[in-house]
């Protein structure tokens, strides 16, 4: 399969852990999105990466929140002491150009 | 108003009848625009894209955008049971896509 991939596809962790997730792009993509969904709505832009440089971050996006891509290639993000407002779902995506291709998704479940 | 608008229905059409998707954007969104398909619990898939007034055909689905009057349609031709989805337009704005809140499509046997 040369899709995107996440790994965990899902994570139930307990209010104030930090949880990681893990994206893998398509092999050729340069560029590489993390947005977060939750339940009747359209995703949300967190960050982009072109190559291993962060050149975009959503304002909205607390302190807590955290990515890199080290080697231009997966990427990580982090969300240290979680709360249950960051219940959703995770999506990143990688593209070429504009047209971006979606992973599965990791789901986050905070208690 | 926001930047991209979608009615978030269901919609609701008999199988083999055409199902038409309105989305809307305002001027500060870029003048490129994507629908992609989300099934319940899955993340979305890309359907198509669209960069230039007009239509634009692949199978049996047809994207048309309106600059003029700031509105991106999709229709699918022949609606089938499988089509039953939340389909999500989207736009491109600064390295990243904005997004509507999406519209539940029910296609009914």
């Amino acid at each position: 399969d040369t899709g995107v991939s996440q790994d965990p596809r899902h994570k139930i962790t307990k209010r104030g852990q930090n949880v990681t997730f893990r994206c893998d792009p398509i092999s050729e993509h340069n560029r590489l999105y993390w947005y977060r969904q939750t339940l009747g709505q359209g995703p949300e832009f967190l960050t982009y990466f072109q190559n291993e440089a962060q050149l975009e971050k959503s304002r909205l996006l607390s302190d807590r929140f955290s990515a890199e891509r080290p080697k231009g290639s997966f990427s990580t993000l982090e969300i240290q002491r979680t709360e249950q407002g960051d219940s959703a779902m995770y999506l990143c995506a990688s593209s070429l150009q504009d047209e971006q291709f979606f992973g599965p998704g990791t789901r986050l479940t905070v208690l | 108003q926001k930047e991209v608008e979608q009615n978030s229905g269901p919609l609701s059409v008999p199988e083999g009848a055409i199902a038409s998707l309105n989305c809307t954007y305002s001027d500060r969104v870029s003048q490129s625009f994507f629908w992609y398909r989300q099934y319940s619990g899955k993340s979305p898939e890309l359907i198509m894209s669209i960069y230039s007034n007009g239509d634009k055909e692949d199978g049996r689905f047809t994207a048309q955008l309106n600059k003029a009057s700031q509105y991106v349609s999709l229709l699918i031709r022949d609606s089938q049971p499988s089509d039953s989805a939340t389909y999500l337009c989207a736009a491109y704005s600064n390295y990243q896509l904005i997004w509507g809140a999406g519209t539940k499509l029910i296609i009914k046997p």
